[in-house]
C-alpha cells in the first residue's frame, strides 16, 4: 500500500508560535494529488489545500503555507501566528490512480491562549 | 450551495442488528464515497460510487454495502454489527467525472455509529 505518514502525534504550541506539521508519502504513480483537511472537534473535515504531482510551488494562504518537495516526497504545512481556534486534528491525505484517498493517522494540534 | 449532509448524526445499535446511513452529496457531484473513521485504524476508505455504480472498493467485510440513487444520494448498509463497527462514517462528494482522479473531496459531518 502507498502510505501517507505523519510521524507527529501530537504537538502543543502557545498562541502566536509558528508551527509546522510534516507529512510524508509514498507513491509510484507519476500524477497523484495530496490534500490538507482539518477536523475540529465537531467531526467533519474540512478541506484545506489541494495540490497536484506537477505543481511544486509552495503555496500561501493567510496564516497558512505549504511546502510540497517532490525529491523528499513531502509536503508539509505551516500555521504562522497560531491561534486557538487551530487547534484540531490535522490529516495529510493522497489520491493516486482511483479515487481512493489516503490519509495519513492525523496529527493532534493544541494551541493554548 | 449547500454541503455535504448526513443522517442520522449519532445512531446507537446492539450487535447483531443492521443499519442505513443515508449521504447526500453537494448538488451538482456525480461521486460519493464513504469512509470509516476509529481511534485504532484513522480514516478508511470503505467504497466510492459515481453514477449509481460502485466504481471504488476498500478493504471491508460484505457485511459493507452501499447503494448510490439516480439523485447521487448514497446509503451504506452494514448488517450483522459487531461491536467494531462502532465508529465516525464519513461520506464526501466529489465533482470527479471523468476517468482521472484527483478532485478534492468534501466531506460531511459523519453519522457516529456505537455498537452495544
Amino acid at each position: 500500500a502507498q502510505k501517507v505518514t505523519q510521524a507527529q502525534t501530537e504537538i502543543s504550541v502557545v498562541e502566536k508560535e509558528d508551527v509546522t506539521l510534516d507529512c510524508v508519502y509514498e507513491t509510484r504513480d507519476t500524477t497523484y494529488y495530496l490534500f490538507w483537511y482539518k477536523q475540529p472537534p465537531s467531526g467533519e473535515l474540512v478541506f484545506l489545500i489541494r495540490r497536484n504531482s506537477f505543481d511544486e510551488q509552495n503555496e500561501i494562504s493567510g496564516r497558512y503555507s505549504w511546502n510540497f518537495q517532490k525529491s523528499t516526497s513531502s509536503f508539509n504545512f505551516t500555521i504562522t501566528a497560531s491561534q486557538v481556534v487551530d487547534s484540531a486534528v490535522y490529516f495529510c491525505a493522497k489520491h493516486g490512480a482511483n479515487s481512493k484517498l489516503t490519509f495519513g493517522k492525523g496529527i493532534t494540534l493544541s494551541v493554548r491562549p | 450551495k449547500a454541503g455535504v449532509t448526513q443522517t442520522p448524526r449519532y445512531l446507537i445499535k446492539t450487535r447483531g442488528q443492521q443499519v442505513t446511513l443515508s449521504c447526500s452529496p453537494i448538488s451538482g457531484h456525480r461521486s460519493v464515497s464513504w469512509y470509516q473513521q476509529t481511534p485504532g485504524q484513522g480514516l478508511q476508505f470503505l467504497f466510492e460510487y459515481f453514477s449509481e455504480t460502485q466504481r471504488n472498493k476498500g478493504n471491508f467485510p460484505g457485511r459493507f454495502s452501499g447503494r448510490q440513487f439516480s439523485n447521487s444520494r448514497s446509503e451504506m448498509n452494514v448488517s450483522t454489527l459487531e461491536l467494531g463497527d462502532s465508529a465516525l462514517y464519513l461520506c464526501a462528494s466529489s465533482g470527479w467525472a471523468s476517468g482521472g482522479p484527483g478532485d478534492t473531496q468534501y466531506f460531511g459531518p459523519g453519522t457516529r455509529l456505537t455498537v452495544l
